[in-house]
């Protein structure tokens, strides 16, 4: 069954510093999609990124990055020089294409980046 | 200009009652889902609707139905309403290859359910 880990249940850094957000998954598919949203204290999600499974291409857009190595079952999310706007939950999720068409997202990881 | 709207944003009810819960997108997705975000933050995908028909039903009681008058709208009627229900359920919607599951998909601001 497809599975995503977010080992990180929260994480604090101080304004500036750069933070990692790990995300590990588990899916027989050959073909799948990654994602990562972001939820504010607001509560809406926001989409971020949306990664296939052949395509192992590092993306950085601004500030994030995304990791995404297939050896490891791993999509890594990594915001450069954090600000308090970044404080949210992030959730990875995964979207397989032959095994019951489900979307799992992970359990989130709470960003609070102090100023 | 809301892409995807839902109503209302609050519900407080008590043990029993039946409610419903609306949802509209205006970005002319073809499919739409709902979705359950527990007190720990755990979201979980109850019901998925590609054109008109239901393409995921996970494990949820059938207390629980969507129903869906066109493409753009996806309500969520809840019968019987228990204590466990008490949650904020999103609404999202996605375009694209086989219900749209492999596309983002764009959420509602999400409703507060409290049962009492």
């Amino acid at each position: 069954a497809q599975k995503v880990t977010q080992a990180q249940t929260e994480i604090s850094v101080v304004e500036k510093e750069d933070v990692t957000l790990d995300c590990v998954y588990e899916t027989r598919d050959t073909t799948y999609y990654l994602f990562w949203y972001k939820q504010p204290p607001s509560g809406e999600l926001v989409f971020l990124i949306r990664r296939n499974s052949f395509d192992e291409q590092n993306e950085i857009s601004g500030r994030y990055s995304w990791n995404f190595q297939k050896s490891t079952s791993s999509f890594n999310f990594t915001i450069t020089a954090s600000q308090v706007v970044d404080s949210a939950v992030y959730f990875c999720a995964l979207s397989e294409e032959n095994y019951g068409q489900n979307f799992v997202f992970g359990p989130g990881t709470r960003l609070s980046v102090l100023p | 200009d809301t892409a995807v709207s839902q109503t209302p944003k609050y519900l407080v009810t008590q043990m029993g009652n039946d409610k419903s819960i609306k949802c509209e997108q205006n970005l002319g997705h073809d499919t739409m889902y709902w979705y359950k975000q527990d007190s720990k933050k755990f979201l979980k995908i109850m019901f998925s609707y590609n054109n008109k028909e239901l393409i995921i039903n996970e494990t949820v009681p059938n207390r629980f139905s969507p129903k869906s008058p066109d493409k753009a709208h996806l309500n969520l009627h809840i019968n019987s309403l228990e204590l466990g229900d008490s949650a904020v359920y999103f609404c999202a919607s996605s375009q694209g290859l086989a219900g749209g599951l492999f596309n983002e998909q764009f959420f509602g601001p999400g409703t507060r359910l409290t049962v009492l």
